[in-house]
């Protein structure tokens, strides 16, 4: 068990809608990393946070967008989904520099 | 910008044997990390080892080291005594500091075989 909490561990949903992703990093973690994971593109780096704020952005649609909540939460929500973003949406925090990412059990995410 | 490269889509190795992953990666900075991480049929990932740049000697995990070549920027994984839990897909990955988002290699699929 890495200590990262992801929620739902699945969601089927139809084109145009819109979720929400949840991740809770293990405790005492600042930073919080979303990933998606797809067949075509492999693992990519949406964007970081770090106690609050945003501080690194990856491949991440306008679609899509994150926060990290005071409690060190974070969500990312994809609007206007379409069959594309089908895939493994992973969470991983880490502590400082000095220690590893550590990944939640992911969230697939189907669109049908 | 900062890239990985997997040569190997897939691999096998015969139970109790040893294979050798590769990875070469591509960067202008000279302090940096470099992790291999496993992911199971139940799609967890899962650390397996981590290199820092500025140490020369290699890391080792038990059954599992690398082979970092700095100057060749090269990072390979080496199994030992591999068992069937260890098939698995593989994925080599650099980071510009211990804070950074992660850069993945495509990954190399290994089977076991008992």
């Amino acid at each position: 068990d890495s200590g990262v909490t992801q929620t739902p561990k699945h969601l089927i949903t139809a084109t145009g809608q819109r979720v929400t992703l949840r991740c809770s990093p293990r405790s005492g973690d600042l930073s919080v990393y979303w990933y998606q994971q797809s067949l075509d593109q492999g693992l990519q780096f949406l964007i970081q946070y770090y106690n609050g704020e945003e501080r690194a952005k990856g491949n991440i649609l306008e679609r899509f967008s994150a926060q990290q909540f005071p409690d060190l939460h974070s969500e990312l929500n994809l609007s206007s989904l379409e069959l594309g973003d089908s895939a493994l949406y992973f969470c991983a925090s880490s502590v400082d520099g000095t220690q590893p990412q550590h990944f939640g059990d992911g969230t697939r995410l189907s669109i049908l | 910008a900062q890239t990985v490269t997997q040569s190997q889509p897939e691999m096998s190795v015969q139970e109790a044997e040893t294979v050798t992953l590769s990875c070469t990666y591509d960067t202008s900075e000279s302090d940096y990390y470099l992790f291999w991480y496993k992911q199971p049929p139940s799609r967890q990932m899962i650390l397996v080892i981590r290199q820092e740049a500025y140490k020369q000697q290699n890391a080792t995990e038990n059954r599992f080291s690398v082979n970092f070549q700095k100057a060749a920027k090269s990072f390979s994984l080496k199994i030992s005594d591999s068992q069937l839990g260890d098939a698995a897909m593989y994925f080599c990955a650099y980071s510009y500091s211990g804070n950074t988002p992660l850069v993945f290699g495509k990954g190399t699929r290994l089977s076991v075989i008992a």
